[in-house]
């Protein structure tokens, strides 16, 4: 069974700061792993999806990699801003069967 | 990108009534919708998978005569919340697959549904 971890659970953190938020899956046999943001007492925004076959991918000022051998993604943040604040979910895709995400990390960027 | 969009965007009900959310494809046909539940400061759990057609696939724990999901055509699935109670008071989020997607079968999320049971 699946399991998706995420760390840290919460961050603070200045503004102007690079950052990175880690995802780890137990069964790496995943079709692939998307990376989400979640406002307070709203949906989900898709942020990245990093199919199985790729390493990285970027948008803007953030970049997610993939590593399914060791079971691990991680969304790097280049210079935050006060806009970034919210929580971010990772969820790995089995093989289209169904999504697992993570407990995500609640991030808090100070003006 | 593609669309999902949810109805109602908040539901508040008695204890004892029932309550219908639908998840629309708004510019994509999905033959796979999925419904997830999510407690506050709490994850997305997976509650079923709804295939246009066929019967719903429900998650272990999910109550299946409580969560009442239909799929009738390629664009509309909904999910009825039957008698309930408290604690089925939750944030309900729908998403959907475009199957033709170019960029492999991304999930698009619609904007969720906040029910509230007193």
């Amino acid at each position: 069974k699946q399991e998706v971890t995420q760390i840290p659970a919460a961050l603070s953190v200045p503004e102007g700061e690079n950052l990175v938020l880690n995802c780890s899956f137990t069964d790496s046999a995943i079709y692939n792993l998307q990376w989400f943001r979640q406002d307070p007492g709203k949906g989900l925004t898709s942020l990245l999806l990093i199919q199985s076959s790729q390493r990285e991918q970027t948008s803007g000022r953030l970049n997610a990699s993939l590593d399914k051998s060791s079971g691990r993604s991680t969304l790097y943040i280049a210079a935050s801003q006060p806009g970034d604040s919210a929580t971010y979910l990772c969820a790995a895709d089995n093989y289209g069967q169904n999504f697992v995400f993570g407990p995500g990390t609640r991030l808090s960027v100070l003006p | 990108g593609a669309v999902v969009s949810q109805h109602p965007s908040r539901v508040i009900c008695k204890s004892g009534t029932s309550v219908k959310i639908e998840c629309r494809s708004l510019d994509f046909q999905a033959t796979t919708m999925f419904w997830y539940r999510q407690f506050p400061k709490q994850s997305l759990m997976l509650m079923a998978t709804s295939n246009e057609g066929s019967k719903a696939t429900y998650e272990q724990g999910v109550e299946k005569d409580k969560f009442l999901i239909n799929h009738a055509s390629l664009t509309l699935s909904t999910l009825t919340v039957t008698s309930a109670h408290p604690e089925d008071s939750s944030f309900y989020i729908c998403s959907a697959r475009e199957p033709t997607s170019g960029i492999g079968n991304e999930q698009f999320f619609g904007p969720g549904t906040r029910l509230t049971v007193l």
